[in-house]
């Protein structure tokens, strides 16, 4: 059974410091994986996905790579801003195509 | 384009009971798929519809069944209600099923068992 952690559970930065988000999976049988945003009683908002094939992918402020061989993803957030301030989590996709969720890392951005 | 919209947003419901949660996904998503959402198990998949069919599974008991129609709006319903169902649940759609599609979630339903 194909198991998420994210590391570490919470984060508090100064603004303007760049973060770093890890994830661990212990299948490395996946065909994506995808990092999301999660506002307190919102739903998820997808930030990035990246294709099993891929080794990491960008957008804007935000960079993820991943090493399927190691079972490891890291997102990075640049130049934080207290916006930037949600639970971020993890998702990898397995072969049973049951989409397998982290518990999330809450981050919190000081002004 | 409106994003995936699920109804009611708010539920209050007692042990016994049952409920039905509905969500439409975006315009011209085909899959849907639903998750509950507690702070002690985090995010759990609980089952996924494409095209009218129930592609995939998770693992929860048969009180939690669900349904997709043409237009590709679900449903999903949880019977014989029990404290432990207090939960967000969150439903996703995608263009196709599969796992090169980002999945697009909507608000939640918050449903409260006493």
């Amino acid at each position: 059974k194909q198991e998420v952690t994210q590391i570490p559970a919470a984060l508090s930065v100064p603004e303007g410091e760049n973060l770093v988000l890890n994830c661990s999976f212990t299948d490395s049988a996946i065909y994506n994986l995808q990092w999301f945003r999660q506002d307190p009683g919102k739903g998820l908002t997808s930030l990035l996905l990246i294709q099993s094939s891929q080794r990491e992918q960008t957008s804007g402020r935000l960079n993820a790579s991943l090493d399927k061989s190691s079972g490891r993803s890291t997102l990075y957030i640049a130049a934080s801003q207290p916006g930037d301030s949600a639970t971020y989590l993890c998702a990898v996709y397995p072969n049973d195509y049951k989409l397998s969720f982290g518990a999330g890392t809450t981050v919190t951005v000081r002004a | 384009k409106a994003g995936v919209t699920q109804t009611p947003r708010y539920l209050i419901k007692t042990r016994g009971q049952q409920v039905t949660l509905s969500c439409s996904p975006i315009s011209g998503h085909r899959s849907v798929s639903w998750y509950q959402q507690t702070p002690g198990q985090g995010l759990q998949f609980l089952f996924e519809y494409f095209s009218e069919t129930q592609r995939n599974k998770g693992n929860f008991p048969g009180r939690f069944s669900g349904r997709q129609f043409s237009n590709s709006r679900s449903e999903m319903n949880v019977s014989t209600l029990e404290l432990g169902d207090s939960a967000l649940y969150l439903c996703a759609s995608a263009v196709e099923a599969g796992a090169q599609e980002t999945q697009y979630f909507g608000p939640g339903t918050r449903l409260l068992v006493l």
